[in-house]
């Protein structure tokens, strides 16, 4: 089964500075996406950006990028000027392609704090 | 469009009582899923769907049922609620196929006395 480990609970950035958040993975499959999601206080679950396996480019969006290493099975994100609306729980997820339902396996989530 | 839309926002129950989660997807979307969300444990795959008269268990199904009569709804049941079920549920649904992600609903924070 796969697992997703999200190694640092808390998070505390400045405004403005950048963060990376970790996030590691196990699997036996070579064919898979990866996900961060933000989840504000709302409670709403907002896709932050995806990664293909097979793309060895770095997806970027915005001030949000990650850094990909598949041979290490690490994925990381990167936010660039962090902003107060950054400051959420991170939630790093994974699914393996042909993948019935579609169904991702989540890390427990990183807590964002951002100071003004 | 409302894409997916979860009822109730907030419930609380007592042990033994039971009752229905509400989910319903306005994109035509084949698949659907409940996710429970605890502290410190990310999100959890509850039952998940394929198409309506199909579903299949999850990571964590005891306690729960479901049943998909149409594309559009996707409701989970809890027959027989207990303390441990206190917990944050997520319903999602996503276009079969590719890199699509899950679109969620805003959530039931559900509470069992």
């Amino acid at each position: 089964a796969q697992t997703v480990t999200q190694s640092q609970p808390e998070m505390s950035v400045q405004e403005a500075e950048t963060v990376t958040l970790s996030c590691t993975y196990d699997t036996s499959e070579s064919d898979y996406y990866l996900f961060w999601y933000k989840q504000p206080p709302s409670r709403q679950m907002i896709l932050v950006i995806r990664q293909e396996a097979y793309k060895q480019q770095n997806a970027t969006e915005n001030r949000f990028s990650v850094n990909f290493q598949k041979a290490a099975k690490s994925f990381s994100l990167k936010i660039s000027d962090s902003q107060l609306g950054d400051a959420a729980m991170y939630f790093c997820a994974y699914r393996r392609n042909n993948n019935a339902g579609n169904m991702l396996t989540f890390g427990g989530g990183t807590r964002l704090m951002v100071k003004p | 469009n409302a894409g997916v839309t979860q009822t109730p926002k907030f419930q609380v129950l007592k042990t033994g009582q039971s009752m229905t989660l509400q989910c319903a997807q306005d994109m035509n979307h084949e698949y659907m899923s409940w996710y429970r969300q605890d502290p410190g444990m990310g999100l959890r795959l509850i039952h998940y769907s394929v198409g309506a008269g199909i579903t299949d268990q999850g990571e964590v199904p005891n306690g729960y049922n479901v049943s998909r009569s149409t594309t559009e709804d996707f409701p989970l049941r809890l027959l027989s609620a207990a303390p441990s079920q206190t917990s944050v549920y997520f319903c999602a649904s996503t276009p079969a196929g590719g890199n699509s992600p899950l679109h969620f609903g805003n959530g039931t924070r559900l509470t069992v006395t």
